[in-house]
């Protein structure tokens, strides 16, 4: 079974601050690790994902997220906040190739907020 | 390139209506198909999962169902809606049953039942 832990169920940066989102994951399979975003009563879309290689992970928006296997954790970073950046974001996993259908299993979620 | 449409994007029903909201998927072919909810404050949860036709996988007991009539249709209903079925539902859709697809998600529906 997987699941997912966010930590801090609000952030707040001022504009150009580092971002920094928390999520540590728990996986008895390899996990395939997903960041989504969701603007106010929009959907979700993809900032980055983890699947096998590269442990470090750039997205789009200037995001990116390192998996580690040791620690269980897949943290997203931004080096500068833009205020465009006021979202909530999901960290969400998958059971790697064991997870049938391809489901994803999503933590509670963090609000950013950018100061100006 | 592939397009996921739902609706209706608002919705207002009392205790004890039926619902139904609809999501087509545009530009691929038998993709997999989900429904999540979102209910205030809290993160996704995943409802109903659809990997063809006819073939529907419930996570989670409740009061709604699901069908997929169609390959790139899925339609989740309710008989006698409840207070606790308000929500932010979405439907999504991946490629197929590979977990390292993205999945696309719709615009969502807000439900509000009173």
């Amino acid at each position: 079974a997987q699941s997912v832990t966010q930590l801090g169920s609000h952030v707040s940066v001022s504009e150009g601050a580092l971002v920094l989102l928390r999520c540590n994951y728990s996986s008895s399979v390899p996990p395939y690790l997903f960041w989504y975003v969701q603007y106010p009563n929009q959907g979700l879309q993809l900032l980055l994902k983890y699947t096998t290689g590269a442990t470090l992970v750039k997205g789009i928006n200037g995001f990116e997220a390192e998996f580690k296997k040791s620690e269980t954790s897949f943290h997203l970073t931004k080096p500068s906040a833009h205020m465009s950046d006021a979202a909530e974001y999901f960290c969400a996993v998958t059971g790697g190739i064991y997870n049938q259908g391809g489901k994803l299993i999503f933590g509670q979620g963090t609000e950013l907020s950018v100061k100006p | 390139s592939q397009t996921i449409h739902q609706w209706p994007a608002t919705l207002v029903q009392p205790v004890g209506s039926p619902l139904s909201l609809e999501c087509t998927v545009e530009g691929t072919s038998n993709p997999n198909l989900y429904w999540y909810r979102q209910a205030a404050g809290r993160g996704l949860q995943l409802l109903f999962y659809s990997v063809g036709i006819g073939q529907i996988s419930s996570e989670v007991p409740q009061n709604l169902s699901a069908s997929r009539p169609q390959d790139r249709q899925f339609i989740l209903s309710s008989k006698k809606l409840l207070l606790s079925d308000s929500g932010f539902y979405l439907c999504a859709w991946s490629a197929d049953g590979y977990s390292g697809n993205t999945i696309y998600f719709g615009e969502g529906s807000w439900l509000t039942v009173v």
